[in-house]
């Protein structure tokens, strides 16, 4: 299994609204909803934002949303503030029921 | 409060076999739908998933490295062991244990996460 496609780095100035896709094939992305995205500080664990596809953790502001289309899901963050500056990884459940992770994006906030 | 925590060498050599415990509290590995996982991170790159065991023994490996890993539990010392063989420099990466519950078997969100320990490959 390959690792889902995610853009290397997206950047958005305060407030404003930036989308990370995650792009996969038919035998994860397109075939279930079970994308689940996570936040990932400089040295520290990632926190799941996500979770099948659309669903917020509690505790998990509501800036935070997720959908998906065809074979690509994305991983929306509105009124962007300076905390949200992090790495994203989106995971997927896979036709082989295991667990594929995307490549990672780095997101900057101006 | 869940909690897990990694241990194991910080430096293997190439060819050994590496061995890390995720010991872990406030949740029981008998409770059904529960599960421990482990994810690698090499140094500046992404997050790989490597096993999965659910309550039940049930275990899932990474297709890529299946032949490598061996997960396995000891309910009653609260711990999730995995085993990868034949060490490479290209595993130098923080070995990341995780909790998840699922009630769709093999779908996997990782709730909670250790803080990680850092294993070198390096002789």
């Amino acid at each position: 299994q390959s690792a889902l496609t995610q853009p290397a780095a997206v950047s958005g100035s305060p407030g404003q609204s930036i989308t990370i896709s995650c792009t996969g094939t038919s035998s994860d992305v397109g075939g279930y909803n079970y994308v689940s995205w996570y936040q990932q500080h400089p040295g520290k664990a990632p926190k799941v934002m996500i979770y099948d596809v659309s669903n917020r953790p509690s505790g998990v502001s509501n800036r935070f949303s997720g959908s998906k289309s065809g074979n690509t899901a994305s991983l929306t963050i509105s009124g962007l503030q300076a905390e949200d500056e992090a790495d994203y990884y989106c995971s997927s459940y896979t036709s082989s029921s295991t667990l594929v992770f995307g490549g990672g994006t780095k997101l900057t906030v101006l | 409060q869940i909690t897990l925590k990694e241990s194991g060498p910080t430096l293997v050599k190439p060819t050994q076999t590496l061995t890390l415990t995720c010991t872990f509290s406030g949740f029981s590995l008998s409770t059904s739908g529960v599960g421990v996982g482990w994810i690698r991170q090499p140094p500046g790159k992404a997050l790989e998933w490597l096993a999965l065991i659910y309550w039940d023994d049930d275990k899932r490996y990474s297709p890529s490295l299946k032949s490598r890993l061996t997960i396995t539990k000891d309910t009653s010392k609260n711990q999730v062991v995995l085993t990868m063989t034949n060490m490479d420099p290209v595993d130098t990466a923080t070995y990341y244990c995780a909790h998840t519950v699922t009630m769709v078997r093999g779908v996997i969100t990782f709730d909670y996460w250790g803080q990680g320990t850092l294993v070198t490959v390096s002789s």
